[in-house]
């Protein structure tokens, strides 16, 4: 059974273009994380969704990230305008929400902003 | 807010040898989970071990074992046996339960564990 999917897995670009990360979560999962890994702030949530729903998004830094779900098998982190300090690797997680709650993570994409 | 605290930035152990990771936490809820994951320099955050607070027993997988002192506030993470492929970073993490619907997890810093052959 395929993991967590992400892509890409490497993202180079230049201050102030657009940048758009995927995720697809394990079939049936119905929660989806997305967190940022930096040196300097470690592994941090960014937002996450229960069944498509947006339920907690108090660590996306500011209005130039956003998120969605438009379906149980779909996310993406879009960032517009990005900027050096975005660079770091964002992971995205999913889970089942059953009594277990574990997370399961995809191999993350590491971005740098040049 | 819950926080998790790992003081050793970086540790080392002989092969076959056993080593303790430290995690303490902070929280003023009565049930929560807590989970120790692994990641190696592939980067991938693999699931090592949890513990339901609420269940005394320490939690066990294999060569991996943890000490839950719930008094404390403390969560060690124990490896027997060690094998080179442990190697990697090792986070703690807090998940509450009490808070329907919110399944954040909180990580620790990190503990970079070396194995020497």
């Amino acid at each position: 059974d395929a993991g967590v999917i992400q892509s890409p897995r490497h993202e180079v670009t230049e201050m102030g273009q657009e940048v758009t990360l995927r995720c697809k979560p394990i079939s049936g999962h119905n929660s989806l994380f997305w967190y940022r890994q930096t040196m300097m702030r470690g592994l941090e949530l960014l937002i996450y969704f229960n069944n498509n729903v947006p339920i907690d998004d108090s660590g996306m830094p500011e209005d130039r990230f956003s998120a969605k779900m438009p379906n149980a098998s779909f996310s993406t982190l879009k960032i517009q305008p990005s900027e050096p300090r975005d660079s770091a690797v964002y992971f995205c997680a999913s889970s089942t929400g059953t009594t277990r709650r574990e997370q399961f993570f995809g191999p993350g994409t590491r971005l740098t902003v040049l | 807010a819950q926080t998790v605290t790992q003081s050793q930035p970086e540790m080392s152990v002989q092969e076959a040898e056993t080593v303790t990771l430290s995690c303490t936490y902070d929280t003023s809820e009565s049930d929560y989970y807590l989970f120790w994951y692994k990641q190696p320099p592939s980067r991938q955050m693999i699931l090592v071990i949890r513990q339901e607070a609420y269940k005394q027993q320490n939690a066990t997988e294999n060569r991996f074992s943890v000490n839950f002192q719930k008094a404390a506030k403390s969560f060690s993470l124990k490896i027997s046996d060690s094998q080179l492929g442990d190697a990697a970073m090792y986070f703690c993490a807090y998940r509450s339960i009490s808070n329907f619907g919110n399944e954040k997890l909180t990580f620790g810093t990190g503990t970079r564990l070396t194995i020497i052959p």
